[in-house]
C-alpha cells in the first residue's frame, strides 16, 4: 500500500517555542491531506484538511494562528505549533490521499508525539 | 457529518471469526464506508472500504446491509495482531471528503 511518512517520530519542545513536524507522501501525489490530534485514550479529533497549493480548513475550535499547515507540495505537508504549551502535548497524525474521490483510499502516518515541557 | 454507533469494545478467541457490527442509519447515498484500525501508538491502518457492494480484500470482508443502514467488518480468522480500535467511518461523497472518527470497537483478541 502507498506510504505516508511523519518526521520526527516524537520531538520535545520548551514551553513558548515553535515545532514543526513534517509529513510526506512517499510514492503518490497527495492532493489533499488531513491532520488529526489525539490525546491518551481518546479517538482522532480532525484538525485540518489542506489542499495542495491553497490555505488549508480548519475545523471549529482550531486555531489557525497557532497550528500553521503548508501544503506547497504534492508530497509534503507541515503542522507548525507556535508557541507551544504543555496543554498543546499530543500524538500528531497526518494523512494524504490522493484525493478527489470520496472512494480513494486515506493513507495515514506513523505519528508524532509532542511534549512541550 | 453522517454518523456512526459502534460497540465500545469485543473480544475474541484467536483463530476465530470476528464480526464487527457497525449502524449508520443517517447514511446519505453518498457516503463510503470506510474501516481503519489503530494499534497503540501507530497511526491508522486502511482495513476496507465499500459503497454497496460487500467487499473482501486480503485482510477482511465488508458486508454491507441492503438498505445500507449497517455494516460488518468480518475478520475470518483473527490473530493477536488484529487486537486494534476499529473505526467505522463514513466518507462523504461530497465536499472535502473527510475522515471523522468516532470512538471505534477497541477488539481484544485472546490466545
Amino acid at each position: 500500500g502507498a506510504v505516508v511518512s511523519q518526521h520526527p517520530s516524537w520531538v520535545i519542545c520548551k514551553s513558548g517555542t515553535s515545532v514543526k513536524i513534517e509529513c510526506r507522501s512517499l510514492d503518490f501525489q497527495a492532493t489533499t491531506m488531513f491532520w488529526y490530534r489525539q490525546f491518551p485514550k481518546q479517538s482522532l479529533m480532525l484538525m485540518a484538511t489542506s489542499n495542495e497549493g491553497s490555505k488549508a480548513t480548519y475545523e471549529q475550535g482550531v486555531e489557525k494562528d497557532k497550528f500553521l499547515i503548508n501544503h506547497a507540495s504534492l508530497t509534503l505537508s507541515t503542522l507548525t505549533v507556535t508557541s507551544a504549551h504543555p496543554e498543546d502535548s499530543s500524538f500528531y497524525i497526518c494523512s494524504a490521499t490522493r484525493g478527489g474521490f470520496a472512494g480513494n483510499t486515506i493513507y495515514f502516518g506513523e505519528g508524532s508525539w509532542l511534549t512541550v515541557v | 457529518d453522517a454518523k456512526t454507533t459502534q460497540p465500545n469494545s469485543m473480544e475474541s478467541n484467536e483463530e476465530e471469526p470476528v464480526h464487527l457490527p457497525c449502524n449508520h442509519s443517517t447514511i446519505s447515498g453518498t457516503d463510503y464506508i470506510h474501516w481503519y484500525r489503530q494499534l497503540p501508538s501507530q497511526g491508522p491502518e486502511y482495513v476496507i472500504h465499500g459503497l454497496t457492494s460487500n467487499v473482501n480484500n486480503r485482510m477482511a470482508s465488508l458486508a454491507i446491509a441492503e438498505d445500507r443502514k449497517s455494516s460488518t467488518l468480518i475478520l475470518h480468522r483473527a490473530t493477536l495482531r488484529d487486537a486494534a480500535v476499529y473505526y467505522c467511518i463514513l466518507r462523504d461523497g461530497t465536499g472535502f471528503q473527510k475522515l471523522v472518527f468516532g470512538t471505534g470497537t477497541r477488539l481484544l483478541v485472546s490466545p
